[in-house]
């Protein structure tokens, strides 16, 4: 099975800060690597396909990065809503796996 | 707009059985790979299972093989879940999700509001 780590595993950040989460997968993905967004109580939401494909709707100050085994999840401009855990997950092979999560909140 | 509604879910005993249902709508059921993840109280997300869009290519997660079988009925915008011989680990909301590809392998691009199975005697 591929194992999919992130970075940091939480972190605060102030409202228009530039926030990072990385993502890595312990053999090449290629780019079949995608990022969802989770608030508390709610479903996950599809963010990033494809590494760096921005899923209709998804405000443009998300964006993401990489590929083989790196990737990474940008925020340009930390917003109240940006709130929430995220997780990668690659579909490169069966069994589908996500990481563990990053949780972002507020300074 | 697209829509999945799961039910089914609450509480079963240790070597239970336990049936879910994703009622769809908003898209052509049949022309989409549809899938079961699952998430235990206060963890990550965790894939369960995976059906292609005529149902005969169904793919799981080791720890369900054998145990749990995805089907699907197209004629009534279905998608199930039959959770046999149930283990307290199996604890989790159970989400819905379809599933596009765009080249990229399964992504989960829509989600129910999940479903959630205890598993207590």
């Amino acid at each position: 099975d591929i194992q999919m780590t992130q970075s940091p595993s939480s972190l605060s950040a102030s409202v228009g800060d530039r926030v990072t989460i990385t993502c890595r997968a312990s053999q090449s993905v290629s780019l079949y690597l995608h990022w969802y967004q989770q608030k508390p109580g709610k479903a996950p939401k599809l963010l990033i396909f494809g590494a760096s494909h921005l899923q209709s709707g998804v405000p443009s100050r998300f964006s993401g990065s990489g590929s083989g085994t790196d990737f990474t999840l940008t925020i340009t401009s930390l917003q109240p809503e940006d709130c929430a855990t995220y997780y990668c997950q690659q579909s490169y092979i069966t069994p589908l796996t996500f990481g563990p999560g990053t949780k972002v909140d507020l300074k | 707009e697209v829509q999945l509604v799961e039910s089914g879910g609450g509480l079963v005993q240790p070597g239970g059985s336990l049936t879910l249902s994703c009622a769809v709508s908003g898209f052509t059921f049949s022309d989409y790979y549809m899938s079961w993840v699952r998430q235990a109280p206060g963890k990550g997300l965790e894939w369960v299972a995976n059906i292609k869009e005529d149902g005969n290519n169904k793919y799981y997660v080791g720890s369900v093989k054998g145990r749990f079988t995805i089907s699907r009925d197209n004629a009534k915008n279905s998608l199930f879940l039959q959770m046999n011989n149930v283990r307290r680990e199996d604890t989790a909301v159970y989400y819905c999700a379809r599933v596009n590809s765009w080249g990229y392998g399964s992504t989960f691009d829509n989600w129910g509001q999940g479903t959630l199975v205890t598993v207590s005697s």
